[in-house]
């Protein structure tokens, strides 16, 4: 039962243009959305997160969307950078306690 | 957001054998957690661990296999028992961080090879 999808196992995007990555859900009681960046051999840095009771969240380049009718919510970055090029994975909380993830989309950024 | 240590880094194991994690946190938190990731998967929660209690295990792990200690509030310990090359993936630990306490800050993983 995979609570939190990622679709797109991969996405390429050339640099300055937007990165969209997309999640969706389906357990309606997460009430926290977040995303995390992990290049390899390193563990997931903390990006950006959400609460349920919001639809957007914006922090420098990383903008996340919420739309809880939908069970979707999205990452966009503007302006794309090399630096990007990482998996990205989002999660969802139930009240403070684990993260449940979804698989992961690996974000490269062309030149 | 805090400072995460783990030890070993990597460890390449035979089957049978066991091997212990170490998770090493700068600062005093009341839960931390443990994670696996299997290659190519995504990151999968093994357990919870309070300081002074016993840990809360997700479906589909048992405290045999993975017995988890946490003697203090900046230190736990994940045993991976009885190795076989399943076994093999990242194990991660992580603690409750941010604003609000939902966010989860994870250490740098140990990467375990079981042969």
């Amino acid at each position: 039962d995979q609570q939190v999808k990622q679709n797109s196992p991969s996405l390429s995007v050339q640099e300055g243009r937007i990165s969209i990555l997309n999640c969706d859900y389906t357990n309606s009681m997460f009430d926290y959305f977040l995303w995390y960046k992990k290049y390899p051999a390193e563990g997931p840095t903390f990006l950006i997160s959400i609460s349920s009771i919001k639809d957007k969240n914006e922090d420098g380049r990383f903008t996340v969307f919420l739309n809880k009718s939908a069970k979707h919510l999205s990452l966009h970055i503007v302006p794309s950078q090399p630096g990007d090029s990482a998996v990205y994975f989002c999660a969802a909380s139930q009240g403070a306690q684990k993260l449940v993830f979804g698989q992961g989309t690996r974000l490269t950024i062309n030149p | 957001s805090a400072v995460i240590s783990q030890k070993p880094s990597r460890d390449i194991c035979q089957r049978g054998t066991s091997l212990t994690i170490q998770c090493q946190v700068d600062s005093q938190v009341t839960m931390m957690f443990w994670y696996r990731q299997q290659p190519g998967q995504s990151l999968t929660l093994i357990a919870t661990a309070n300081q002074g209690s016993e840990a809360t295990y997700e479906s589909g792990f048992v405290i045999d296999k993975f017995p988890i200690s946490r003697p203090n509030l900046t230190f736990s310990t994940l045993t991976v028992s009885n190795m076989s090359p399943e076994d093999s993936s990242i194990y991660l630990c992580s603690v409750q961080g941010g604003k609000i306490g939902y966010e989860q800050y994870f250490g740098p993983g140990t990467r375990l090879t079981v042969t």
